[in-house]
């Protein structure tokens, strides 16, 4: 059973553009929620998703967005890229937007310059 | 909001030593997690606890959930080099999202 897919794994962009980020959950999983990590930092939470409907979401300015679509993959944007965006993102999945077991992809790792 | 405090920060130890961490909430949780991430990698799951004063081992990995709701402890007995990386805890309650705490950043000097 494949895990959670995250593409890309590595990005670089320049300050100003956008950028969209990919996450394939684990099959048969249907809640996606959407964390950056910057260096020392935590787990930021940015928002969440369950049959294509955010259930919750972060404290991140409006530049970051995100949707789902009805496979259940995810995509989050980042508009405007900001060299504070350079961070770890991370994508977990979960059965349901009730089921605490979430599992991590590898992430996409995004240097803005 | 939620909030966790996950303590220490950081541990520095010799392989062989046990090692143990913890995580306060100012909210009861239902639900508690251990996380484990490996340097530029996403963080993988423990050990999951769901029930008060429940005791769970993986491995060498043992895991408590506070009988107050509102603490888990992580041991990790007899360390290897391998354990080294960030350990996350992570709780929740009924219809809410995971809250995270800050991790503990574990070196193990062979």
């Amino acid at each position: 059973k494949a895990g959670v897919t995250q593409t890309p794994r590595y990005l670089i962009k320049t300050r100003g553009q956008q950028v969209t980020l990919s996450c394939s959950p684990i099959s048969g999983h249907r809640s996606v929620s959407w964390y950056q990590q910057t260096p020392g930092q935590g787990l930021q939470f940015l928002f969440e998703y369950f049959s294509e409907t955010q259930r919750n979401k972060g404290n991140f300015p409006g530049r970051f967005s995100g949707r789902q679509f009805s496979n259940s993959r995810s995509e989050m944007n980042v508009s405007t890229l900001e060299l504070g965006d350079s961070a770890l993102y991370l994508c977990a999945s979960s059965l349901d937007h009730t089921n605490t077991e979430a599992f991590f992809g590898q992430g996409t790792r995004l240097t803005v310059v | 909001g939620q909030q966790l405090n996950q303590s220490p920060q950081s541990m520095f130890i010799q392989e062989g030593e046990d090692v143990s961490m913890n995580c306060t909430s100012s909210s009861i949780f239902n639900t508690w997690l251990w996380y484990k991430q490996d340097p530029g990698e996403g963080p993988v799951l423990l050990i999951a606890l769901y029930k008060a004063g429940e005791l769970t081992s993986n491995g060498r990995l043992t895991a408590q959930f506070g009988i107050t709701r509102k603490d888990s402890f992580l041991n990790i007995s007899a360390s290897i080099p391998s354990d080294v990386g960030i350990y996350f805890c992570a709780g929740q309650t009924s219809g809410s999202r995971l809250t995270f705490g800050e991790g503990t950043q574990l070196t193990v000097n062979p």
